[in-house]
């Protein structure tokens, strides 16, 4: 079974702050993806990553695929309150008896202060 | 109207009690899953199914069933309710390859 290890659970930051948020994976995967959950709602997805050592952005937010494919990273510069929320990877299953399965961690909690 | 539909948004059963959730979608997607969220622990997988004929098992299937009735339907049973059932369940669909996930607003289940 792939595992996913995200860390911090919790994140408590002023606005303004930066912060990485990271996603580790017990061995390769095929590609990861990262969703971010507002309460009452369902995750929303924000980016695909696929190619070892990929980076992609998006606005303030900046996604990195390892080089290796275990590992990701989220970078949010000058947070603000309004990205407040659960985020959240997830890998797809790329054979075997994990094709197919959308496997989540255990998500991050970030709440920003104004 | 949404394109991932769960009913019953919020629901209170009795331990033993058979209870059914329903997810129904408008995306024409094949792949449908269900999640079960706890505080802390993210999204645990349950059921997923890649078409009518195709249901697999998650992570934490026990002590849940489901039925794939159409392409667009996709229902949770839990047979026997038991108090550690009481969570935030979502429904999502996808079609293949690296496509993103669509989740419904969940339903909320208390087992008291």
């Amino acid at each position: 079974t792939q595992l996913l290890e995200q860390s911090p659970q919790f994140l408590s930051i002023q606005e303004g702050e930066n912060l990485t948020v990271y996603c580790n994976s017990s061995s390769v995967f095929s590609s990861l993806q990262w969703y971010r959950q507002e309460p009452g709602e369902g995750p929303v997805l924000l980016v695909t990553v696929v190619t070892g050592g990929e980076v992609k952005k998006l606005k303030r937010l900046t996604f990195q695929f390892g080089d290796a494919r275990k590992d990701s990273s989220l970078h949010i510069t000058a947070a603000q309150p309004g990205d407040t929320g659960l985020y959240l990877c997830a890998l797809r299953g790329a054979g075997g008896t994990s094709y197919g399965k959308l496997t989540f961690g255990q998500g991050t909690i970030l709440t920003v202060h104004p | 109207d949404a394109d991932v539909t769960q009913t019953p948004r919020n629901r209170i059963t009795k331990t033993g009690k058979r209870i059914m959730l329903e997810c129904s979608q408008t995306k024409g997607h094949d792949r449908m899953y269900w999640y079960r969220q706890d505080p802390g622990l993210g999204l645990r997988l349950i059921y997923y199914s890649f078409d009518v004929k195709d249901i697999n098992k998650g992570e934490i299937s026990d002590g849940y069933s489901v039925s794939r009735q159409a392409q667009a339907k996709f229902s949770l049973s839990l047979e026997s309710a038991i108090p550690n059932q009481t969570a935030l369940y979502f429904c999502a669909t996808s079609s293949g390859g690296y496509t993103e996930a669509f989740f419904g607003q969940g339903t909320r289940l208390t087992v008291v």
